[in-house]
């Protein structure tokens, strides 16, 4: 079944401006949070991850929350700039040895 | 390091006909690990490794087979390929399993006709 929701599936932000994309999971077993970008034609990179012993992580433009109890992360990029558009997954690993992804957010930067 | 590395990069099958998509890192990585990606569905796994000998089935395997005989290389393979097989596979590894960064190979574009 899904074990990985993401939302929305597609963003468009004014340049400048914040974007925030979340997602949901199922295992309460989970403790590894990453957030991989994909450019067009290209393929998915880590931009940023986060383990469950943390609440936030940042790293520049780009951070990461993490609520546990509601079993719900977000990657939030401030300050956005025309080649932070992209394809990004957000994934969460399963108990059973599998890593599960969400099935991306299309964001774009408008000029 | 060349890294993850798939090949071909393209590839054109017709319906029926079966093929071997090859995967490869020099990481020595245990895990291992192929995704197909299609639109508006993510990467969805098909099948992955925890080490050499050792494969187990992920999301949607039906169609696909893959065995682990070395750590370096991770072949798929497509029984009696079907238009619905058509998509961009991607091979990935990382080095101890689904709680640390996926390295991912550039992908090959299947198209079955």
């Amino acid at each position: 079944g899904e074990n990985v929701e993401q939302h929305p599936s597609t963003l468009s932000v004014q340049e400048g401006d914040s974007a925030v994309i979340k997602c949901t999971y199922s295992d309460s077993a989970s403790n590894y949070f990453p957030w991989y970008k994909q450019e067009l034609g290209k393929r998915p990179q880590l931009i940023i991850d986060i383990r469950s012993n943390v609440g936030e992580k940042k790293d520049q433009r780009i951070a990461v929350t993490l609520n546990k109890t509601a079993k719900h992360f977000s990657l939030h990029i401030t300050e956005t700039q025309p080649e932070d558009s992209a394809v990004y997954f957000c994934a969460a690993p399963r108990g059973d040895d599998k890593i599960i992804f969400g099935k991306g957010t299309r964001l774009h930067i408008l000029p | 390091n060349a890294g993850v590395t798939q090949t071909p990069k393209f590839q054109v099958l017709k319906t029926g006909q079966s093929m071997t998509l090859q995967c490869a890192q020099d990481m020595n990585h245990e895990y291992m690990s192929w995704y197909r990606q299609d639109p508006g569905m993510g990467l969805r796994l098909i099948h992955y490794s925890v080490g050499a000998g050792i494969t187990d089935q992920g999301e949607v395997p039906n169609g696909y087979n893959v065995s682990r005989s070395t750590t370096e290389d991770f072949p798929l393979r497509l029984l009696s390929a079907a238009p619905s097989q058509t998509s961009v596979y991607f091979c990935a590894s990382s080095y101890s399993g689904q709680w640390r960064e996926q390295y991912f190979g550039p992908g090959t574009r299947l198209t079955v006709t």
